[in-house]
């Protein structure tokens, strides 16, 4: 079965601890995305990616950073410096940029709880 | 600055009856249009879109677009309870492929 899977689902950490959300691929699409979504808010990019080894910040890239080591893996840290961490984090792929249109699929989330 | 507006609802319709969902948009250059479906706790579902003028119908959905008026719609006929979910709009403009999202629409369909 192609996907993204994202995990955890649910991930608790104390404030002032780096965290990493996992998010993988086998749909082999090339450009991938990290979004955060808050209660009552629409989806916030984060970074994305279009191809392996480069990134470009999003909208709230603050405090977080990421990889693209590989086609199908996205890693977001979470670092200490995010002031508000706590939210459900979302992460989408989508195939090749350079078409007209760029629909993208989403994981399943991961719901951040920072105390 | 990119607009996608949407309604947050909740709009209530009941079970049957036909759901209008609408979305406007700022930029003129805006050249695709998505909408997603997400249940509460859950990810975002792509569930239809459009880049041409005019209907396009996908089961009980129908994506309408009017770019001269800048607004897309989302029909959803004979409403079911399972269509009660919160519905986002996406646009991408001209020269990008990151879609701004809308806030989102809620919907509830009761039997």
């Amino acid at each position: 079965d192609g996907g993204i899977t994202q995990s955890p689902k649910y991930l608790f950490r104390k404030e002032g601890q780096n965290v990493t959300l996992s998010c993988e691929q086998n749909l082999n699409h090339d450009a991938m995305y990290w979004y955060r979504q808050d209660p009552g808010q629409g989806l916030r990019l984060i970074y994305y990616s279009q191809i392996v080894n480069d990134f470009q910040k999003g909208d709230i890239a603050e405090g977080y950073s990421v990889s693209r080591e590989k086609k199908e893996s996205f890693p977001l840290t979470v670092t200490s410096a995010q002031k508000n961490p706590t939210a459900f984090y979302l992460c989408a792929s989508s195939i090749v940029p350079t078409r007209s249109i760029h629909e993208q699929y989403f994981g399943p989330g991961t719901r951040l709880t920072v105390t | 600055q990119k607009e996608v507006e949407q309604n947050s609802g909740p709009l209530s319709v009941p079970e049957g009856a036909i759901a209008s969902l609408n979305c406007t948009y700022s930029d003129r250059g805006s050249q695709s249009f998505f909408w997603y479906r997400q249940y509460s706790g859950k990810s975002p579902e792509l569930i239809m879109f459009i880049y041409s003028n005019g209907d396009k119908e996908d089961g009980r959905f129908t994506a309408q677009l009017n770019k001269a008026s800048q607004y897309v719609s989302l029909l959803i006929r004979d409403s079911q309870p399972s269509d009660s979910a919160t519905y986002l709009c996406a646009v991408t403009s001209g020269g990008s492929y990151i879609p701004t999202f809308g806030r989102g629409t809620s919907l509830i369909v009761h039997p």
